[in-house]
């Protein structure tokens, strides 16, 4: 079976510049997780989705981050404009909802803005 | 009160010892008590988790060791190996709001030696 599937998997782009992150989950899965991961924060939860419904967006930085789940199997999570410090890996990670139920990753996308 | 710590931020060990990294929680509310495993370029992936009603949990070479009244939890790595050379996070969640909301402890880097 598939597994989560991110694209890109690296971007380089410069400051100002609209970035858009793409996430197709674990079929059937309706959970779904953005991350963000960097060397002085670890792993952040920028907001989760269940039922394609945003629950929890507490994590978003700031209003320059977006996030959509327009259908079960795709997520787009957008930074308009971008910045340096916006630097980082960004994982999407899908699950069943339900009580504890295991959060699968995906590589993620390494994004870079100059 | 939603922090995790982790410690130790790096670790060597070498082929054949006991690996052990170990993590503290301050919410009394968490009720699921999850280890990743993080290898270069790739997302966390689930190892092994514990829930509060037992002290320890076996699967193969990997065992948590949970203390509740202390507030702790630890991974063991017995008869480690170079391939679990990676970064291991340990999370915590509180079930809620249709799923589970991961907080991630900081990660530590294991190097096993051959």
């Amino acid at each position: 079976d598939a597994g989560v599937i991110q694209s890109p998997r690296h971007e380089v782009t410069e400051m100002g510049q609209e970035v858009t992150l793409r996430c197709k989950p674990i079929s059937g899965h309706n959970s779904l997780f953005w991350y963000r991961q960097t060397m002085m924060r670890g792993l952040e939860l920028l907001i989760y989705f269940n039922n394609n419904v945003p629950i929890d967006d507490s994590g978003m930085p700031e209003d320059r981050f977006s996030a959509k789940m327009p259908n079960a199997s795709f997520s787009t999570l957008k930074i308009q404009p971008s910045e340096p410090r916006d630097s980082a890996v960004y994982f999407c990670a899908s699950s069943f909802s339900g009580e504890h139920q295991p959060q699968h990753f995906g590589d993620g996308t390494r994004l870079s803005i100059l | 009160q939603q922090q995790v710590k982790q410690s130790p931020q790096s670790l060597i060990v070498q082929k054949g010892g006991i690996s052990i990294i170990n993590c503290a929680y301050e919410n009394t509310a968490f009720d699921y008590f999850p280890w990743y495993q993080q290898f270069p370029g790739k997302g966390p992936a689930l190892l092994i988790a514990i829930r509060p009603d037992v002290s320890e949990k076996k699967e193969g070479r990997f065992t948590i060791s949970f203390n509740k009244s202390a507030k702790q939890f630890s991974l063991h790595i017995m008869d480690s190996q170079p391939g679990d050379s990676a970064t291991y996070f340990c999370a915590a969640s509180r079930y809620g709001g249709a799923t589970n909301k991961l907080i991630f402890g900081t990660g530590t880097l294991l190097a096993v030696q051959p």
